[in-house]
């Protein structure tokens, strides 16, 4: 089945560029996401990527899909301290049922 | 609406005590699910439901124990839980059970089971 993994802990100054980074084992997901989870809250879906495309800008965020090396990664440029939070990368499984990495959270230093 | 409700935000219960969960939708979604969270984790699913019918049940305890009475209601029902059972229990929809745009989550109750 699906896996899908992702460093623990990334810490970035206020302004800078944040680039989380994603792997994943199952090639069959149709779509990948990117949800943020803030502190005693639930998930809100970010932005997702359709498999056969590269690449997908949405304003600060961007997202950038390898294929041959099943790696994700979602920028945020000019961090905020709002954007301290866990993300999570997601993709589907065969039964289109959203499989989660571990998150990574972000702590953004004023 | 573009929201899903969770109620209620916090619940203490004790392993003998019988509560429920509730989750409410009006974007006219036909896919509910139910999720657990630990602290540090990332969700987990536990049950799915696509047009008010039990779609997927991973293999959940029967303590836990799943309804939907109307296509906007989700509910979960909880009896004789144990500790471990304390989590984050989050309710999520989408379009459909296939729907490629992603879910919608509610912001969740925490549950504590002492």
């Amino acid at each position: 089945g699906e896996d899908v993994e992702q460093s623990l802990f990334l810490s970035v100054r206020e302004g800078d560029s944040s680039v989380i980074n994603c792997t994943y084992t199952d090639s069959s997901s149709t779509y990948l996401y990117w949800y943020k989870q803030e502190p005693g809250a639930g998930l809100q879906l970010l932005t997702y990527i359709f498999s056969n495309m590269d690449m997908k800008q949405d304003q600060r965020l961007t997202v950038l899909l390898n294929k041959k090396d099943k790696h994700l990664s979602l920028r945020i440029a000019h961090t905020q301290t709002g954007d301290s939070a866990i993300y999570f990368c997601a993709g589907e499984d065969s039964s289109y049922k959203l499989i989660f990495g571990s998150g990574t959270r972000l702590l953004v230093r004023p | 609406d573009t929201e899903v409700t969770q109620t209620p935000k916090h619940l203490v219960m004790g392993m003998t005590n019988k509560k429920s969960l509730k989750c409410e939708q009006h974007m006219g979604h036909r896919a509910m699910y139910w999720y657990k969270q630990k602290a540090k984790k990332p969700p987990e699913l536990m049950f799915v439901y696509s047009y008010e019918k039990l779609s997927i049940n991973e293999s959940v305890p029967s303590r836990f124990s799943p309804e939907c009475p109307n296509s906007s209601l989700l509910n979960l029902h909880l009896h004789a839980l144990q500790p471990e059972d304390s989590a984050l229990y989050l309710c999520a929809s989408s379009q459909e059970e296939t729907d490629p745009y992603g879910y919608t989550f509610g912001s969740g109750t925490r549950l504590t089971v002492v």
